[in-house]
């Protein structure tokens, strides 16, 4: 069955601009969260969606946010860009919200974003 | 403040050797923890998990030791295969999140 989907891969913006990124889940699954992966600082938790309601949320400042649509399919936004939002961007989904099946998140390939 | 810590960034164990990757965590409140790897241009995908009230899961070259009085964990791969280069992160699950360390880059060579 298909994993699950990250659009686009590469993008590159200035700072000041804003970006969508998007994430389409594996079919069934109903949880998507969302992770910011740099050098040296590993895997950051960015928020987590399920059922079109966001769950939880990482320490992250406001310009980041999010959205789940009745399809499960999410969206990640980031506003005002910054030079230090230079990222890979991944996405996970998963069956379940309860945390004991978070050994089963499945992560897409990431949308690498650069910031110049 | 990093919750999860892999204080070594990278690790070269010679083919067939065991490679043992570490991982510390602050909260005694963690009671969850997995081990992800994850290739270049690949999403990390799931290893292997372990409860706290276990102190070691096995999953055939794998094996996940976990001593909760040190709040340290270490993953055991025996024998190293060159298919093991990756990055590892280890995480922990507290009640609603997996919290991430930065990762341990292993290369097995030949």
């Amino acid at each position: 069955k298909a994993g699950v989907t990250q659009t686009p891969r590469y993008l590159i913006k200035t700072r000041g601009q804003q970006v969508t990124l998007s994430c389409s889940p594996i079919s069934g699954h109903r949880s998507v969260s969302w992770y910011q992966q740099t050098p040296g600082q590993g895997l950051q938790f960015l928020f987590e969606y399920f059922s079109e309601t966001q769950r939880n949320k990482g320490n992250f400042p406001g310009r980041f946010s999010g959205r789940q649509f009745s399809n499960s399919r999410s969206e990640m936004n980031v506003s005002t860009l910054e030079l230090g939002d230079s990222a890979l961007y991944l996405c996970a989904s998963s069956r379940y919200l309860d945390r004991r099946n978070t050994g089963e998140l499945f992560f897409g390939e990431g949308s690498r974003l650069t910031v110049l | 403040d990093q919750q999860v810590k892999q204080n070594s960034p990278s690790l070269s164990v010679q083919e067939g050797r065991i490679s043992i990757l570490n991982c510390d965590y602050t909260n005694s409140m963690f009671d969850y923890f997995l081990w992800y790897k994850k290739y270049p241009a690949e999403g990390p995908t799931f290893l292997i998990s372990i409860s706290s009230i276990k102190d070691k899961n096995e999953d055939g070259r794998f094996t996940v030791f976990l001593n909760k009085s040190a709040k340290h964990l270490s993953l055991h791969i025996v024998p190293s295969q060159p298919g093991d280069s990756a990055v590892y992160f280890c995480a922990a699950s507290p009640t609603d999140k997996l919290i991430f360390g930065t990762g341990t880059r292993l290369q097995v060579f030949p």
